[in-house]
């Protein structure tokens, strides 16, 4: 089973800031099998990134995926108000498709 | 509009059987994988099962395997998890998503969830 790590565990910053979370994995999950999510307190997750860094329909360009092979970054270029939550990332380059523990962004 | 729209949750006992249901609309259900994602409270994700377009193809975490059967009706644009045998650690929020690709799901749209609590 591929583990994901994702760090930090929480990130205190402010409207405005640049954030960067990270997610790696404890082997390679193939070229690009990654996704990103982003959970708000009482909803479903939704779809950010697919493919390592595609955005999905309707994401604004503000959210950004790069990495392969093992280590992958989240970038929020600059934080708004509503994008303080729970991200996840996924990985579907190998069976069982795993989740990682999860990064919060939090208002500082 | 994608909707995915479970049922089905509820209070049971340790040991006893609940069968969720998830009536997808907004888009060609037949032609999509179906999965169910469940979330203990206050914790992260976890990867339950999964079933291919047609059906033919079913995928269990170790986890559930021998417990859950998931199946689909494409007739009625309904997936369902029928449950068995649970356990404390079955409570949880579960989520029905779809995906494009059976063997590399990512996953598109996300139902609102239902909870099932397995408790005396």
């Amino acid at each position: 089973e591929i583990v994901l790590t994702q760090s930090p565990g929480t990130l205190s910053l402010s409207p405005g800031e640049r954030a960067t979370l990270s997610c790696r994995a404890s082997q390679s999950v193939g070229s690009s099998y990654l996704a990103w999510y982003q959970q708000k307190p009482g909803q479903a997750p939704r779809l950010l990134i697919y493919a390592a860094s595609s955005r999905a329909t309707g994401i604004p360009d503000r959210f950004s995926g790069s990495g392969s092979g093992t280590d992958f970054t989240l970038t929020i270029s600059r934080l708004e108000p509503e994008d303080f939550a729970v991200y996840y990332c996924q990985q579907y380059g190998g069976s069982p498709w795993t989740f990682g523990q999860g990064t919060k962004v939090e208002i500082k | 509009e994608v909707q995915l729209v479970e049922s089905g949750g509820g209070l049971v006992q340790p040991g006893g059987s609940l069968r969720l249901s998830c009536s997808a609309s907004g888009f060609t259900f037949s032609s999509y994988a179906m999965h169910w994602v469940r979330q203990a409270p206050g914790k992260g994700l976890e990867y339950v099962s999964g079933i291919s377009s047609n059906g033919g193809n079913t995928y269990y975490a170790d986890s559930v395997k021998g417990r859950f059967t998931i199946s689909r009706d494409n007739s009625k644009n309904t997936l369902y998890l029928q449950m068995s045998s649970l356990r404390a650690e079955d409570t949880a929020v579960y989520y029905c998503v779809n995906s494009g690709s059976y063997s590399r799901p990512f996953f598109d749209y996300w139902g609102q969830g239902t909870l099932v609590t397995v408790s005396s």
